[in-house]
């Protein structure tokens, strides 16, 4: 079936340097794949998204690129700070469902 | 900016009670969503809704019903809970003509003892 994964748990960086948090997933029919981060003890909010159709994208500090030949998002977070630490996990979208398909989830810790 | 409110931060509930779980979103979208994450099994999609009064059963719905009478409202509902639902539950919401991300709530982390 369907499935979004993580290749890593954890990752930790060190501040000012750029991040780089990787999914993979396994349904060619997507339409949309999507960013999240998740600080302890609140709900996950949405940093970027990406169409099918596009290769990368950027927002601010951030940047999004996707492969599809492998089948393989990666999240770029540039100049990491302490408020980046959180867990970022990636989801799928494709045509006609509802429902998104979540990754487990990487744990980025920013070292001082 | 899309708002996503939701009822309790925090609720202890014993075993056998009837539990209510309240969304609320401000901006007239008709597409909210419940969800459960647990360590380890991540984000569940328990039901949906797309527009009033319709609803449609997630990946695990057993145990929960939802109840969604007016457009801005999604209740989800514990008609008898139980300690396995002890989890953080989140509603969230899916704005109209968007690609598909999901914008959420701060979560209710629910205790049944």
């Amino acid at each position: 079936g369907e499935s979004v994964g993580l290749h890593l748990p954890t990752l930790s960086v060190q501040e000012g340097d750029n991040s780089i948090i990787n999914c993979a997933y396994s349904n060619s029919a997507s339409d949309y794949f999507i960013w999240y981060k998740q600080e302890s003890g609140k709900g996950p909010q949405f940093i970027i998204d990406i169409r099918s159709n596009m290769d990368k994208r950027q927002g601010q500090r951030v940047t999004v690129l996707l492969n599809k030949t492998v089948k393989h998002l990666s999240l770029q977070i540039a100049a990491t700070q302490p408020g980046d630490s959180a867990v970022y996990f990636c989801a799928e979208i494709y045509q006609g469902a509802q429902k998104l398909v979540f990754g487990q989830g990487t744990r980025l810790t920013i070292n001082p | 900016d899309v708002k996503v409110t939701q009822s309790s931060r925090y609720l202890v509930k014993r075993t056998g009670e009837k539990v209510f779980l309240e969304c609320v979103q401000d901006m007239d979208h008709e597409n909210m969503f419940w969800y459960r994450q647990d360590p380890g099994l991540g984000l569940r999609l328990i039901y949906f809704s797309y527009d009033v009064k319709m609803k449609e059963k997630g990946d695990i719905p057993e145990g929960y019903s939802v109840s969604r009478e007016k457009k801005e409202r999604f209740s989800l509902i514990l008609e008898s809970a139980s300690t396995n639902q002890t989890s953080m539950y989140l509603c969230a919401i899916r704005p109209t003509g968007t690609g598909g991300g999901q914008y959420f709530g701060p979560g209710t982390r629910l205790t049944v003892t």
